[in-house]
């Protein structure tokens, strides 16, 4: 069946980088997402990667995918305050479009 | 486009009473779901619908019932609420494109206790 396990809490720095990381159990997983939700707000999108692919860089956000391990994670260069928020980790699979989510992870960065 | 709008933001009802949650989206998606948010349980998928007419359960469809008749509205009934749906819902929509990337566009969420 499908899983997707993340760390619950993430505190650092204001200016450090973030790691946060997720493992999924289903190897047929065809996109793997990082959504973020904000205080009293939906989710956003992110970014994704799609499983044929070891990293993706997107600005001051690296997506590394270790598929043989399941292991997917975000990283967040120059954590700003602005960042604080939960950050899910979600798969689909191919010809699905149903997303399943990880618990999420809330990430504090402190001043 | 106002993208995915959720009504109402906030609801407090009875154990016993019914209601229906609203979702619209003006994106001609075709794919439209409803999950719930739980403290430490992330988000569960309630029941999905890959287009007009079609609906279908996601994981926890227990005491919720949803029809698609049109595009564009997709809500979610209660029949006879119970404490434990609590929770904060979300509704979401995207294109479907099977095999494609799910952009899945959320809507603000309704927050909901039942007492």
């Amino acid at each position: 069946g499908e899983d997707v396990e993340q760390s619950l809490f993430l505190s650092v720095r204001e200016g450090d980088s973030s790691v946060i990381n997720c493992t999924y159990t289903d190897s047929s997983s065809t996109y793997l997402y990082w959504y973020k939700q904000e205080p009293g707000a939906g989710l956003q999108l992110l970014t994704y990667i799609f499983s044929n692919m070891d990293m993706k860089q997107d600005q001051r956000l690296t997506v590394l995918l270790n598929k043989k391990d399941k292991h997917l994670s975000l990283r967040i260069a120059d954590t700003q305050t602005g960042d604080s928020a939960i950050y899910f980790c979600a798969e689909s699979l191919s010809g699905y479009s149903t997303l399943t989510f990880g618990k999420g992870t809330m990430l504090l960065v402190s001043p | 486009n106002a993208g995915v709008t959720q009504t109402p933001k906030f609801q407090v009802l009875k154990t016993g009473q019914s209601m229906t949650l609203q979702c619209a989206q003006d994106m001609n998606h075709e794919y439209m779901s409803w999950y719930r948010q739980d403290p430490g349980m992330g988000l569960r998928l309630i029941h999905y619908s890959v287009g007009a007419g079609i609906t279908d359960q996601g994981e926890v469809p227990n005491g919720y019932n949803v029809s698609r008749s049109t595009t564009e509205d997709f809500p979610l009934r209660l029949l006879s609420a119970a404490p434990s749906q609590t929770s904060v819902y979300f509704c979401a929509s995207s294109t479907g494109d099977r095999g494609g990337v799910e952009t899945q566009y959320f809507g603000p969420g309704t927050r909901l206790l039942v007492l």
